[in-house]
């Protein structure tokens, strides 16, 4: 199956701050979502993003998908946006099988 | 809210009783998965469901652990002779196509 790698693991940052994430997958993947985990557990999905670029508000997203690799920026970032930061996969013909990457634990102080 | 939800929120059982938890998809939606999260770790696939009909089941899934979605639309997770292994957070997830959308989660503790 395929093997995602998120990096940092960790991160620490000053409100204001801008940072990137980044995802790598050993295997084309035809779904790729972004969640970030709240305190109480539940994933809330950030972007549904198999290529390209979005962007929602601080946060953007881009896929490489040729390179297998996707970023997730968060810019000006605020108390608020710590947490984990998750990205997923799937592909081949698990399409329906996400497969998560370790995830990146955010702090950002005030 | 129409978004995905999770009966119970929390249980805690002792060793070898058997649990059940029930998922309620976003209306629709025809695909229903479950995943299972332990602490420091991302959510690990269970099983997928297309309707009713059980597509794909993890390893992970042993012969403990069985799911259903009698009729296309809340799945139940049924977990017998629960060891302090299973302790962990059961996620469900659903979706028309790829994007899948989950629930806030049942968090089981096996004493």
């Amino acid at each position: 199956g395929i093997q995602v790698e998120q990096s940092p693991p960790d991160l620490i940052l000053q409100e204001g701050a801008n940072s990137t994430l980044r995802c790598n997958f050993s295997d084309s993947v035809n779904n790729l979502q972004w969640f970030h985990q709240n305190p109480w557990g539940q994933l809330i999905n950030l972007f549904y993003i198999p290529s390209g670029t979005k962007q929602n508000g601080r946060l953007s997203a881009t896929t490489v998908a040729t390179e297998r690799y996707s970023l997730l920026y968060i810019s000006s970032s605020q108390t608020t946006d710590s947490g984990v930061y998750f990205c997923a996969g799937a592909g081949g013909t698990s399409y329906g099988k996400l497969t998560f990457g370790q995830g990146t634990i955010l702090t950002v102080h005030p | 809210d129409t978004g995905v939800s999770q009966d119970p929120r929390h249980k805690i059982t002792k060793r070898g009783q058997n649990v059940t938890f029930r998922c309620d998809p976003i209306s629709e939606h025809n695909r229903l998965y479950w995943y299972r999260q332990t602490l420091g770790q991302g959510p690990e696939f269970l099983t997928y469901f297309q309707n009713e009909a059980q597509l794909e089941k993890s390893r992970l899934l042993s012969d403990r652990f069985s799911a259903e979605r009698p009729k296309g639309s809340f799945s139940t997770l049924e977990i017998q002779r629960t060891e302090q292994g299973d302790s962990a957070m059961y996620l469900c997830a659903s979706s028309i196509l790829s994007e899948q959308f989950f629930g806030p989660g049942t968090r089981l503790t096996v004493l």
